[in-house]
């Protein structure tokens, strides 16, 4: 069965700072990949997927993720961090495209000093 | 504008009764899905939906039950069953096709229900 590990449960940069959440997944065939994000007491909404078209993916706000499979990662980057950046970030894995239920990480809160 | 709808945003209930959250899409997406949030644990699946009159258990299914009579509808119901059910619940759905994001098969979130046991 796959799974996903987020490193950290609480990070904390300075505004302008470089971002860098850690996701590792188990995975026996390749996966699909999402990084979500949450504010408080709201919904989930998607940041950028990966779905084997390019390692490298570009998603909304500044946020890009490289997908390694040596590594097994899926870690999602921002060059330069925003107060509005603050939020919770959730990797999530499927082994399907289509209907299939994601198995979510833990979570890692994203708190940005000014 | 398309969406997820969830009611009520705050519910509150009493030891031993039953509660029933709803969930509605206007997307016009096959499979629906409940999630369960605690601090520190991520989303965990407590039922999903693949087509109407049709659902499957996920995760962490006891003490909850579900209906899919509509396409549009997936309600849940948090049973006297469920010994520690305070948790924020998010609803979930995913089409085939290119969703509004132009990200194929998109899960889309409704905004929660943050259900408290008094």
């Amino acid at each position: 069965a796959q799974s996903v590990t987020q490193l950290g449960s609480h990070v904390s940069v300075s505004e302008g700072a470089l971002v860098l959440l850690r996701c590792n997944y188990s995975s026996s065939v390749p996966p699909y990949l999402f990084w979500y994000v949450q504010y408080p007491n709201q919904g989930l909404q998607l940041l950028l997927k990966y779905t084997s078209a390019a390692t490298l993916v570009k998603g909304i706000n500044g946020f890009e993720a490289e997908f390694k499979k040596s590594e097994t990662s899926f870690h999602l980057t921002k060059p330069s961090a925003h107060m509005s950046d603050a939020a919770e970030y959730f990797c999530a894995v499927s082994l399907y495209s289509g209907n299939t239920p994601l198995v979510f990480g833990k979570g890692t809160r994203l708190s940005v000093i000014a | 504008d398309g969406g997820i709808t969830q009611s009520p945003k705050y519910l509150f209930r009493k030891e031993g009764q039953n509660v029933t959250l709803s969930c509605e899409q206007n997307l016009n997406h096959d499979a629906m899905y409940w999630y369960r949030q605690d601090p520190g644990q991520g989303l965990r699946l407590i039922y999903y939906s693949q087509i109407v009159n049709d659902f499957q258990k996920g995760d962490i299914a006891e003490g909850y039950s579900v209906s899919r009579e509509k396409k549009e509808s997936f309600p849940l119901t948090v049973t006297s069953a469920q010994k520690n059910p305070t948790a924020f619940y998010l609803c979930a759905s995913i089409g085939k096709g290119r969703a509004t994001s132009g990200v194929r098969n998109e899960q889309f979130f409704g905004p929660g229900t943050r259900l408290t046991v008094l």
